[in-house]
């Protein structure tokens, strides 16, 4: 299985801060990269598709990028309704795995 | 506008089978799309379980592989999850959830169900 690792698994930042979030896969999955938002007690929203592609409705304070097998997630300015758990997923090959999350708190 | 909702017991014993629906509106099953379960234990991350085809071709995780059976009905627009010999590690919340294959774009969950908790206790 590919494994996905994400860091960090929680971040502390305010409102107006601009975060990143990386994701590293195991080997190489080209851009098959995933991007979801989960709000407690939620279902998981999907944010970007294909490294970079910003999902129709999702503002474009977010945004993806990869280097190799290093993906990034970016929320240029947060915003309250930001504060949430992110996922990253592999869509490479099955079995389709994620990240293990990075929890976004207000500081 | 396309949903999903989740149905079954919430409480299943150790050593039986923990059966799921997923009943589909707003788009037919039998459209191209693979039709997903995926399940997230409590404060966990997230786990795929496998998936069916609107030609009922499957694909399940080999973790889970010789508990699984995912299976489509299309009379009813739903398709189901059965797990079996369930143990106190498969208690999660369940989701199902429509993937979408495009070729450049790759493979991605858009719509989900807002889960179910099964509780695995005797």
């Amino acid at each position: 299985d590919i494994q996905m690792t994400q860091s960090p698994s929680s971040l502390s930042a305010s409102v107006g801060d601009r975060v990143t979030i990386t994701c590293r896969a195991s080997q190489s999955i080209s851009s098959y990269l995933n991007w979801y938002q989960q709000i407690p007690g939620k279902a998981p929203k999907l944010l970007i598709l294909a490294a970079s592609s910003l999902q129709s409705g999702v503002p474009s304070r977010f945004s993806g990028s990869e280097s190799g097998t290093d993906f990034t997630l970016t929320i240029s300015s947060l915003q309250p309704e930001d504060f949430a758990t992110y996922y990253c997923q592999q869509s490479y090959s099955a079995p389709y795995t994620f990240g293990q999350g990075t929890k976004l708190e207000i500081k | 506008q396309v949903q999903l909702q989740e149905s079954g017991p919430g409480l299943v014993k150790p050593s039986g089978t923990l059966s799921l629906t997923c009943a589909v509106s707003g788009v037919s099953i039998s459209s191209s799309y693979w039709w997903s379960w995926l399940r997230q234990p409590p404060g966990k991350g997230l786990e795929w379980i496998g998936e069916i085809s609107h030609s009922g071709s499957t694909n399940y995780n080999p973790s889970l592989r010789s508990q699984i059976t995912i299976s489509v009905d299309k009379s009813n627009n739903q398709f189901s999850l059965k797990l079996s010999s369930v143990t106190a590690a498969d208690t999660a919340v369940y989701y199902c959830a429509r993937a979408v294959f495009t070729t450049g774009w790759g493979y991605y969950f858009d719509y989900w169900g807002q889960g179910t908790l099964v509780t695995v206790s005797s």
